[in-house]
């Protein structure tokens, strides 16, 4: 089955480490996203990437980084920096340069910072 | 001033009712809008794009005026399965790719 996956579903850290999120798609997308939700509000953007090899940083990009070293592949690693880390995160991924595409989204990773 | 925004409800609806939702937009250059919706503690899922002419989907239709920059969400006969967060998207798509903003979601609870 074509899709994103993301895992693992639940991570739990102790304050002052760093956690890989990981996320693969098989839809063949170029563009890849990391999304934040807290409860009750909106998704917010953390970073973003179009192509292999480049990414950008979204609206809330600091305490976090990734990669792409590959096309499938976008993990996201959220660093002691990150003041306030417990959240739901949203892996997406799109067609770049196809305005009408829409974004699919794995099913998530929820992580508590104990 | 936010990208898209929404009213955040809660709207609470008996089983067959019709409820409408609408969403603003700020940037007159956004290019494709979309309705997600989103299951509680799951993640967001394409519930339909909307056109420039409307469209339908069974009991769903969704409309967009570019002129007021809104798009609307209407859900006839509503059932209880259709409780759930409904969110606004809208890809603006830059030169630097597509840029999708969300808005905080409506919360729909269909009451037996």
């Amino acid at each position: 089955d074509g899709g994103i996956t993301q895992s693992p579903k639940y991570l739990f850290r102790k304050e002052g480490q760093n956690v890989t999120l990981s996320c693969e798609q098989n839809l063949n997308h170029d563009a890849m996203y990391w999304y934040r939700q807290d409860p009750g509000q909106g998704l917010r953007l953390i970073y973003y990437s179009q192509i292999v090899n480049d990414f950008q940083k979204g609206d809330i990009a600091e305490g976090y980084s990734v990669s792409r070293e590959k096309k499938e592949s976008f993990p996201l690693t959220v660093t002691s920096a990150q003041k306030n880390p417990t959240a739901f995160y949203l892996c997406a991924s799109s067609m770049a340069g196809v305005s009408t595409d829409t974004q699919y989204f794995g099913p998530g990773t929820r992580l508590t910072v104990l | 001033r936010k990208e898209v925004e929404q009213d955040p409800g809660p709207f609470n609806v008996p089983e067959g009712a019709t409820v409408a939702f609408n969403c603003t937009y700020s940037n007159s250059a956004s290019q494709s809008f979309f309705w997600y919706r989103q299951d509680c503690r799951k993640e967001p899922k394409l519930l339909m794009s909307v056109y420039s002419s409307g469209n339908e989907d069974g009991r769903f239709t969704a409309q967009l005026n570019r002129a007021s920059q809104y798009i609307s969400l209407l859900i006839r006969d509503s059932k209880l399965s259709d409780s759930a967060t409904y969110l606004c998207v809208v890809n603006i798509s830059p030169n630097t790719g597509n840029q999708f903003y969300f808005g905080t979601g409506t919360s729909l609870t269909v009451i037996p």
